[in-house]
């Protein structure tokens, strides 16, 4: 079965702080992945995602992502924190080939403290 | 464009009541899915549709209808509410499934009393 494990319901940055929301799948093929973000009392939006090619991604606000096979991670990252950034952060995957559905981790609350 | 949009923002039930949450988009998507979105439970799959006339349940589809006659609409029914289905609602909707992804309705917060 499909699985996405999102490590730390809440992480808490200073701004200026590097960034680091990880996230984890199961999965006996490489799936795609996504990363959304919501604000709150909003839908979900898309940040990044990764299908095929380059394993670094690059996505709106200056975020950025790395699939790494090998650790089964495509953990999300942004060098320096604004405090903007504070909002729920979902993983998602979805198999390739397989009628469709996606999984969602089970969210990251980021907090930018001033 | 809409984009994909909902109806109602909020509503307040009584157990045992019907309804229908409505959920339209405008991109010609073939995909359309809803999901509840629950604290600490992330999003969870209640039916999903991949084109008119074709819908599958998710994780969680007890207590909830579809139906998908046009590409467009894709309303969820609540047939008897409970409790248990106080939740914020998303619609979403996509190219098609696999590598798109999908675009998000602003959600209906729902409460069951």
């Amino acid at each position: 079965a499909q699985s996405v494990t999102q490590l730390g319901s809440h992480v808490s940055v200073s701004e200026g702080a590097l960034v680091l929301l990880r996230c984890n799948y199961s999965s006996s093929v490489p799936p795609y992945l996504f990363w959304y973000v919501q604000y709150p009392n909003q839908g979900l939006q898309l940040l990044l995602k990764y299908t095929t090619g380059a394993t670094l991604v690059k996505g709106i606000n200056g975020f950025e992502a790395e699939f790494k096979k090998s650790e089964t991670s495509f953990h999300l990252t942004k060098p320096s924190a604004h405090m903007s950034d504070a909002a729920e952060y979902f993983c998602a995957v979805s198999l390739p080939g397989i009628g469709n559905q996606f999984y969602f981790g089970t969210g990251t609350s980021l907090t930018v403290i001033p | 464009n809409a984009g994909v949009t909902q109806t109602p923002k909020f509503q307040v039930l009584k157990t045992g009541q019907s309804m229908t949450l409505q959920c339209a988009q405008d991109m010609n998507h073939e995909y359309m899915s809803w999901y509840r979105q629950d604290p600490g439970m992330g999003l969870r799959l209640i039916h999903y549709s991949v084109g008119a006339g074709i819908t599958d349940q998710g994780e969680v589809p007890n207590g909830y209808n579809v139906s998908r006659s046009t590409t467009e609409d894709f309303p969820l029914r609540l047939l008897s509410a409970a409790p248990s289905q106080t939740s914020v609602y998303f619609c979403a909707s996509s190219y098609a499934q696999g590598a798109y992804e999908q675009y998000f309705g602003p959600g209906t917060r729902l409460t069951v009393t």
